[in-house]
This record gives C-alpha cells, sequence and structure tokens, in this order.
C-alpha cells in the first residue's frame, strides 16, 4: 500500500511567492521521521528538512518550513520567497521506527515562473 | 569530498546481459541502500546493507542480488536484465539502520537502459 501521497504532479509559482507542496502519509507506528528532498535537473537528490513525529514545533531550515499536522498525516512543504533555483523535482519520504525502507511518493515537480 | 560515488553514470545494456552497478562511499556508514526512481513511482528500495556482512531485500528486490564484504562498497548486480529495469539507479547510505530520524545521503545515479 502507498504510504506517502502526494497529490499534485507539478506546480507553479510566480518567483519570489510561496508555494505549499502537499504530502500525506499512512503509518501505524507512533515514532517517525518525516522528510523531504529536492531533485533538480542534474540528478542528484538534496536533504531539504526533517520532521519528526513528537517534535511540537514545525521544523524550519531557511526558506523551506514543514507544516506538520499529526491528526490530519499531513507534512506539506512550504517554500518562501521562491527562487528560479528552487524549480525541481520534490520528494516526500518517511521512515518507521525498526523499518530499513524509507519510503518516498511520486514527488511534485514545481516550476518557479519570472 | 566526502560522499557516496557510484559508476558508471549511465549505461545502455542488452537485454539478458549481467550488469554490476557499483557504489562506494567514504562517511563509515552502517547502512547502504540501493533504490530505483521510476517516474510516478518515486523511488523504491530494492536492496539494504544494515552492516558489512548482512543484506535484505527491499519492496522491489526481483532481479537484483547485493553484497557488503566491507563497509565501503554495496555493488548491486543484475543478473539477466530485462527492459523492466530500465530506470535510474540511486545508492544512499545512513550513518545507523533503522533509526527513523537519520536521513539519507545519496549518490548521483546511474541511468540505465536495458533495450
Amino acid at each position: 500500500a502507498q504510504k506517502i501521497t502526494q497529490t499534485q504532479p507539478g506546480m507553479f509559482v510566480q518567483e519570489k511567492e510561496a508555494v505549499t507542496l502537499d504530502c500525506t502519509y499512512d503509518t501505524s507506528d507512533q515514532s517517525y521521521g518525516l522528510f523531504w528532498y529536492k531533485q533538480p535537473s542534474s540528478g542528484e537528490m538534496i536533504f531539504l528538512i526533517y520532521q519528526g513525529s513528537y517534535d511540537e514545533q514545525n521544523a524550519t531550515e531557511g526558506r523551506y518550513s514543514l507544516n506538520f499536522q499529526k491528526a490530519r498525516k499531513s507534512a506539506n512543504l512550504v517554500i518562501s520567497a521562491s527562487q528560479l533555483g528552487d524549480s525541481a523535482m520534490y520528494f516526500c519520504a518517511m521512515r518507521e521506527v525498526n523499518n530499513n525502507d524509507m519510503r518516498f511518493g511520486a514527488g511534485t515537480r514545481l516550476t518557479v515562473k519570472p | 569530498i566526502a560522499g557516496i560515488t557510484q559508476a558508471p553514470t549511465s549505461q545502455i545494456l542488452a537485454a539478458g546481459r549481467r550488469m554490476t552497478l557499483r557504489c562506494t562511499q567514504d562517511m563509515r556508514h552502517n547502512a547502504m541502500y540501493w533504490y530505483r526512481q521510476d517516474l510516478g513511482l518515486g523511488l523504491r528500495l530494492i536492496h539494504y546493507s544494515n552492516t558489512a556482512g548482512t543484506t535484505g531485500k527491499g519492496e522491489v528486490p526481483d532481479g537484483y542480488s547485493v553484497s557488503r564484504a566491507n563497509t565501503d562498497d554495496f555493488p548491486l548486480t543484475l543478473a539477466s536484465a530485462v527492459p523492466s529495469q530500465t530506470s535510474v539507479y540511486f545508492c544512499a547510505s545512513s550513518l545507523s539502520p533503522a533509526v527513523h530520524h537519520e536521513k539519507l545521503f545519496f549518490g548521483s545515479g546511474t541511468q540505465l537502459s536495458v533495450l
């Protein structure tokens, strides 16, 4: 069963605007980690941000923040003040306790327009 | 620069041929992983290794084998390639296995086409 769902195959945002990339997940564990990775056209996977299931505060890393709503099982990525270099594929992922597999969503392709 | 090195960067392979994708890390991470990336499916785990000398199956292991003779190297072998194995393959590592708060470090990927 798909554990990570990203419902937006593609998104467009105007430069300097904020954008939210959606991610919902499914788990019965109480302890888990949520991750976002960026994959630019060059192909490498770049770690952006992490949120632990017991973290009370939403994670932030520079222009990236994670809108974590545990009861709704959602972990949306918010990018503020979009830049042209933010154009890339973005993957949401989850890691459960004692599970060797980090599960990934299908990804969202973000295009920043000048 | 510390990290994960994958080779080759890309390869075109005839169906039925044997192929080994190489992966080496210099971070002394205990756990290593092989993922394949397919459009619309994200990344899926093929095989993993929690420590040198041990390996395990992931979500899509059929047609692939791995070995972990030492900490640094984790090659992936396709014994007899089929067109459905056309994909981008990523090797990854983490300091500890099966720890939910540890991120994965990725190599730059291998684009494999099986004709």
